[in-house]
């Protein structure tokens, strides 16, 4: 799998959008992008996976460049309940989880 | 999606006993669950790939014969933590897969905790 780089941590205002980037320079063509989260002493929950395009679902959009090195989650409008670890993950098989980015929703 | 759940939520045992974590599938027939362990404040690490029917697949590192997983129907697959010791002290968490041309669309469970004294 490839290796990702997110950044620590990150904080947001309630309301606002909350940008989370993650690098991934050595991604394969069939290796996917996805996101997750875990909210503090609970298991991960799926958010969005894209493979080249952009995409968008209920909880989120996912904005890829377009030679696929880096990726962008963007939760369009963050609550309290989005304070979570979110992890970047690409993949054309099994989930490995890195580090993560801790995003910290704030009022 | 897919709702799984895990039992017990959490556990303290001696060392030296086993114990066992149930994984369901409650809504969804799960061919393959994973199973997963988290130490406190490091992130998941994937211990063993759980297949319905056939011998589960560990990941390097991870001790077969201590960690015992068994997933003889499609809805719950179980692991059992032999002869515990402190160091097992972890947060396990299962997964099952969404299927379908969501590949690594994984469900998660809530976890447990085992706290080995």
């Amino acid at each position: 799998d490839a290796k990702t780089t997110q950044p620590p941590s990150m904080d947001c205002a309630e309301g606002r959008a909350a940008n989370l980037p993650c690098n991934h320079s050595t991604i394969s063509g069939n290796e996917y992008v996805y996101w997750y989260r875990q909210i503090h002493s609970q298991g991960p929950q799926y958010i969005i996976h894209g493979l080249k395009n952009n995409e968008t679902n209920e909880m989120a959009s996912l904005i890829i460049t377009e030679d696929r090195k880096s990726s962008t989650l963007i939760l369009p409008h963050a609550t309290l309940r989005d304070t979570a670890v979110y992890y970047c993950i690409v993949t054309a098989s099994k989930l490995t989880f890195g580090t993560g980015t801790r995003l910290q929703v704030t009022l | 999606g897919a709702v799984v759940s895990q039992h017990p939520s959490w556990v303290i045992c001696k060392s030296g006993t086993s114990v066992k974590i149930e994984c369901r599938s409650l809504d969804f027939q799960a061919t393959t669950m994973f199973w997963y362990r988290q130490f406190p404040k490091q992130s998941l690490m994937l211990m063993a790939t759980s297949n319905e029917g056939s011998k589960a697949t560990y990941e390097q590192g991870v001790e077969k014969d201590k960690f015992l997983i068994n997933h003889a129907s499609l809805t719950l697959s179980t692991l059992t933590v032999t002869s515990a010791h402190p160091e097992d002290s972890s947060f396990y968490i299962c997964s099952t897969l969404a299927g379908g041309p969501k590949y690594n669309e994984q469900f998660f469970g809530p976890g447990t905790r085992l706290t080995v004294l």
